[in-house]
């Protein structure tokens, strides 16, 4: 059963300090594999998205990983701000759907908290 | 912005009422897409269309039914509804997927409350 766990499930940090969140699947045929970015009360915005072939992606203080041997990934956010709280969803995309459009597989979501 | 639009932000129904939720993208998608996400569960993919043919009804209970009258709109329209169908409903487009990028651009959501 193809499958996206994320932990923590949620994460309590001080401003300016940083974080890493991790997300393992167990997703085939693999496509890519997105973070999505959830303020509360609003939609998913994506953040990075990595094919196969890539180890790490940044965006600003946002730097993704991936290693498809072991089918992990993580999230690591830098220098913290208080606009970071919010809930990160990992997705991972499964190729080979019908009807022509893929397949998402979503993470249940870390639960981020940045402290004054 | 995302381009992708929902109507109406939230929404607090009866069992018994009949309610439509609407979304609008603007950015020349050909697939849209609804979600269910309830609190601490994963987002559940509930109906997917194609140049506005259904191509996917992930075993939804029929109080919800979808119209997608063109490429740009898609309604979900509500009826008897269950207390346990509470929850934050997404609307997403795209392009298919054989085109590049087929990323899904998600909607602000409808909060739904079902009493």
């Amino acid at each position: 059963k193809n499958q996206v766990e994320q932990s923590p499930q949620s994460l309590i940090i001080l401003e300016g300090k940083n974080c890493t969140l991790q997300c393992n699947y167990t997703v085939s045929p693999f496509s890519n594999l997105r973070w999505y970015k959830q303020d509360t009360g609003r939609g998913p915005v994506s953040l990075t998205i990595m094919t196969f072939s890539e180890n790490t992606k940044s965006n600003g203080r946002y730097t993704a990983t991936l290693d498809a041997d072991t089918k992990q990934s993580s999230l690591h956010i830098t220098a913290s701000q208080l606009s970071d709280s919010a809930s990160y969803i990992c997705v991972v995309s499964e190729t080979g759907s019908s009807g022509g459009y893929n397949k998402l597989i979503f993470g249940a979501g870390t639960r981020l908290a940045v402290h004054p | 912005e995302t381009g992708v639009t929902q109507t109406p932000r939230h929404l607090v129904m009866g069992m018994t009422n009949k309610k439509s939720l609407k979304c609008e993208q603007h950015l020349g998608h050909n697939a849209m897409y609804w979600y269910k996400q309830s609190a601490k569960k994963p987002l559940e993919l509930m109906f997917v269309y194609n140049f506005k043919e259904q191509t996917e009804n992930n075993s939804v209970p029929s109080r919800f039914s979808p119209e997608c009258p063109n490429s740009s709109h898609l309604f979900l329209h509500l009826h008897t509804l269950q207390p346990e169908d509470s929850a934050l409903y997404l609307c997403a487009s795209s392009l298919l997927a054989g085109e590049s990028p087929n990323e899904q651009f998600f909607g602000p959501g409808t909060r739904l409350t079902v009493l």
